[in-house]
């Protein structure tokens, strides 16, 4: 099983301020990584696949980056809409996510 | 629009079983893989298992030790969970989600998830 490792646990971030997640997974997973943000009581939503490639609708300050073990996910600016808790999942085998990093509003 | 809408969460006691639905909604259902991943409450993502196109094919988590069970019915656009010697731990949010092949290995493939539900929660307690 790959294991997916995700920091910070939680990112304090001012609004307009820039944020960055990591995600690191235990063996390489090439560019097979994708994001996802949960926010309370919407649905999971889709942010990045393919390490670095925006999903529909997502708006252009999200951005991803890396291959192997390393990934990271961008918000350039936040906007209040942005506060919510991130995922990364590896699909280079049978799925796994990371544990979460909740961004909040410092 | 895509739908994905969860059914069959339930109270039950440890050992019991239970099958829940994912009835599906706005696209060719049967061009797409499926999958189930569930969560804790206040806890994070965790994937279940995953099934292809056509049945033929099917994956589950390792944790699981076979007590799952993943099919669908594409004439009635339909995902099932077969969940068997439920045990409390399994308490937890299950959601379903589009799988969109993004790699394969061999005659196996595997995908992100681009469309999901709202989830249907399991209470496993004694």
């Amino acid at each position: 099983e790959i294991v997916m490792t995700q920091s910070p646990a939680t990112l304090s971030v001012s609004p307009g301020e820039r944020a960055t997640l990591s995600c690191r997974a235990s063996q390489s997973v090439s560019n097979n990584l994708a994001w996802y943000q949960q926010k309370p009581g919407q649905v999971l939503r889709l942010l990045i696949y393919g390490a670095s490639t925006r999903a529909t609708g997502i708006p252009a300050r999200f951005s991803g980056s890396g291959s192997g073990t390393e990934f990271t996910l961008t918000i350039s600016s936040l906007q209040s809409e942005d506060f919510a808790v991130y995922y990364c999942q590896q699909y280079n085998n049978w799925p796994s996510f990371g544990g979460g990093t909740k961004v909040e509003i410092k | 629009e895509v739908q994905l809408v969860e059914s069959g969460g339930a109270v039950l006691r440890p050992g019991g079983s239970l099958r829940l639905s994912c009835a599906a909604s706005g696209f060719n259902f049967d061009d797409y893989g499926m999958t189930w991943v569930r969560q804790a409450p206040g806890k994070g993502l965790e994937w279940v298992s995953a099934i292809n196109w056509n049945g033929v094919s099917t994956g589950h988590a390792d944790s699981l030790k076979g007590r799952f069970t993943i099919s669908r019915d594409n004439a009635k656009n339909s995902l099932y969970l077969q969940m068997n010697s439920l045990r409390v731990e399994d308490t937890a949010f299950y959601h379903c989600a589009r799988v969109i092949l993004g790699h394969c290995d061999g005659d196996t493939c595997w995908g992100y998830f681009d469309s999901w539900g709202q989830g249907t929660l399991v209470t496993v307690s004694s």
